[in-house]
């Protein structure tokens, strides 16, 4: 079966960066996108960005632009997303989820997300 | 500020009909980009409910619909369980601002 299988929880300063992964497992690694999204205490979800584990490519939101890399690990099956420069409104849980990939005869991408991890809680705190 | 928008709150008694709506714009819905649904319960991560405005995932209940009127969608929830109490949202692409995924800011479904 699917999952989405995420690190643990992260307490940092203001300043600090943190990385967060996500491993999943029950499909062929590369053939779906795997998208990030956060959600602060009490607020909605927040999309921050996409990764084509496939070849590597991202695509982050404005908002995000300057301060979050995804990466990936195609030995280990693994996403990674890094967030730097926290500051206390960062506080939040992050998740990853899977993304089905359409393509057409020129390009492709990704529309909903399938599958998601069980969340990792990033506390940033002085 | 949400791109898309959906009502804060709902609510309804056990049996009951309900629906949530999610309001576009010619960016998203209208720009021919779907509307996706996913349930929150409490404590948990989310979970894909509709897709592509009317599919329903394997496992999900046929009391859970989606539909489509302009830039708009809605979700409706028939036959009403204390179960299904929970965080709605939508969610669809937005050409806007570079184009990104957007989420509506969600709804809180209450069951009396």
């Amino acid at each position: 079966q699917v999952q989405l299988v995420q690190s643990g929880a992260e307490v940092k300063k203001p300043g600090a960066s943190v990385k967060v992964s996500c491993r999943p497992s029950g499909y062929t690694f590369t053939s779906y996108y795997i998208h990030w999204v956060r959600q602060a205490p009490g607020q909605g979800l927040e999309w921050m960005g996409v990764i084509n584990p496939g070849g590597g490519s991202t695509s982050h939101a404005q908002k995000f632009q300057d301060r979050v890399t995804m990466t990936r690990d195609t030995s280990t099956s693994t996403v990674y997303m890094e967030l730097s420069s926290l500051r206390s409104e960062d506080t939040a849980v992050y998740y990853c989820a899977r993304g089905p990939q359409y393509c057409t005869s020129t390009t492709c991408s990704t529309y909903y997300l399938d599958y998601w991890g069980q969340g990792t809680l990033v506390t940033v705190s002085p | 500020q949400s791109v898309l928008t959906q009502p804060p709150s709902v609510s309804g008694a056990p049996g009951q009909r309900v629906t949530i709506s999610c309001t576009g714009s010619s960016s998203n819905i209208g720009a021919g980009f779907a509307i996706h649904w996913y349930q929150q319960l409490p404590r948990t991560a989310p979970k894909l409910l509709i897709y592509d405005y009317t599919n329903r995932p394997s496992g999900v209940p046929d009391r859970f619909s989606g539909s489509k009127s302009g830039t708009s969608a809605s979700l409706a929830i028939t036959g009403l369980q204390a179960e299904d109490e929970a965080d709605y949202y939508c969610q669809s692409y937005d050409t806007s601002l570079s184009g990104s995924w957007v989420f509506g800011g969600g709804t809180k479904l209450t069951v009396l």
